[in-house]
């Protein structure tokens, strides 16, 4: 079975400051993998998703990831945070194929605080 | 293209009571998902229809139960509701593929008593 693991339930940066938000997965094949951002009474945004191509992969708002297969990890930044990046950040995984395609397994989320 | 939505937005029913909830995707999405998120367990997939089959399931139990219709919104239905079952239920709609983004409404918040 797949899993996430984000490490840093909350995470918290000075305006202007890098972002970097940790998330490692386990799986035997390398799935496909996610990152969305909550903001408070809303739904899930996808910021970007890796799905084989490109290991460096660029999103919305100013954010990218690198996949890493031999560290299993997919950690998200972003060079200089601004006051509306404060949300709540999930890391997701979906497998390539067979059982459980189509289903995300998320991670538990990190809360990003950001201070003036 | 209008955004996935959820109906209704806010629900409050009583331990032992039965409800359903809506999605509508998407135009032109086939995929319809549904998540339940809760404080203590996070965001937890329970199911997912494509073409008005269920396609995969998560582990709830078999209170929880959905389908999709032939223009493929969706709907959940939780039976003898718990206390448990107070959550935000998150449904998403994505064209077909695995690699296809999915979008998500912006969930039923369901309380019970």
């Amino acid at each position: 079975a797949q899993s996430v693991t984000q490490l840093g339930s909350h995470v918290s940066v000075s305006e202007g400051a890098l972002v970097l938000l940790r998330c490692n997965y386990s799986s035997s094949v390398p799935p496909y993998l996610f990152w969305y951002v909550q903001y408070p009474n809303q739904g899930l945004q996808l910021l970007l998703k890796y799905t084989s191509a490109a290991t460096l992969v660029k999103g919305i708002n100013g954010f990218e990831a690198e996949f890493k297969k031999s560290e299993t990890s997919f950690h998200l930044t972003k060079p200089s945070a601004h006051m509306s990046d404060a949300a709540e950040y999930f890391c997701a995984v979906s497998p390539v194929s067979g059982a459980g395609s189509y289903q995300l397994t998320f991670g538990k989320g990190t809360k990003l605080s950001v201070i003036p | 293209k209008a955004g996935v939505t959820q109906t209704p937005r806010y629900l409050i029913k009583t331990r032992g009571q039965q409800v359903t909830l809506s999605c509508s995707p998407i135009s032109g999405h086939r995929s319809v998902s549904w998540y339940q998120q809760t404080p203590g367990q996070g965001l937890q997939f329970l199911f997912e229809y494509f073409s008005e089959t269920q396609r995969n399931k998560g582990n709830f139990p078999g209170r929880f139960s959905g389908r999709q219709f032939s223009n493929s919104r969706s709907e959940m239905n939780v039976s003898t509701l718990e206390l448990g079952d107070s959550a935000l239920y998150l449904c998403a709609s994505s064209v077909a593929e695995s690699t296809d983004t999915q979008y998500f409404g912006p969930g039923t918040r369901l309380t019970v008593l």
